[in-house]
């Protein structure tokens, strides 16, 4: 059973394309978090999100823009992509503030 | 602030040898120190956590010590194996969790 999934594993696209990335988690977690991890490999926190609330918010440009329909799911939605938002973005989740498990990533690629 | 250092950012070390990774904090309020391991091509997973009310743990062939008074965190690897080869992220949880820069660890046969 996976524990936290996300869709599509890969994206891509040319600049200036709006796409979506899904997450899903079973674990019953109350929070679910986006990271970015760039080429050089730095984890960073997009947003965080505590029983559907937006905790953390990140100087992350308003072209991305997440949306939890329940605690469940965090989506990820990004306007007009630019060749700098290429990375890896991975999904998480945790009880509370603790060990935080991630998904598999999407490893989007803006041409 | 709420950042941390982390060295060394790659590390080779011979099959059988022991690894050290340091990271360094700030931010006295954080009081969670978990390590992640992330495969190439693979997601970060968690491999070992401290608190701030212990000064080591050890699971098997790794361990992590605490010095909370001088803001420093390590990880020991013992007896590396090629297997343990990945990018290892130190972090702390503050508000949020902040992430390591990464220590590259090749473990050469």
């Amino acid at each position: 059973d996976t524990a936290v999934s996300q869709t599509p594993k890969y994206l891509v696209t040319q600049m200036g394309n709006d796409k979506s990335i899904k997450c899903e988690q079973n674990l019953g977690h109350d929070t679910m978090y986006w990271y970015k991890q760039d080429s050089k490999k730095f984890l960073k926190i997009m947003f965080s999100y505590n029983n559907k609330e937006l905790i953390i918010n990140e100087t992350v440009p308003n072209r991305f823009s997440p949306k939890s329909p329940d605690k469940a799911h965090l989506n990820l939605h990004i306007n007009s992509l630019e060749l700098g938002d290429s990375a890896v973005y991975f999904c998480a989740s945790s009880h509370s503030t603790y060990e935080q498990y991630f998904g598999p990533g999407t490893r989007l690629t803006v041409t | 602030g709420e950042n941390v250092e982390q060295h060394p950012s790659t590390l080779s070390v011979q099959e059988g040898d022991s690894a050290v990774i340091k990271c360094t904090y700030s931010d006295s309020a954080s009081n969670y120190f978990p390590w992640y391991k992330q495969e190439l091509g693979k997601r970060p997973q968690l491999i070992i956590d401290i608190r701030s009310n212990v000064g080591e743990k050890k699971d098997q062939r790794i361990a992590v010590t605490l010095n909370k008074t001088a803001k420093h965190f390590s990880l020991h690897i013992t007896e590396t194996q090629p297997e343990d080869s990945a990018v290892y992220f130190c972090a702390r949880e503050g508000e949020k969790l902040t992430f390591g820069t990464g220590t590259r660890l090749t473990i050469i046969p």
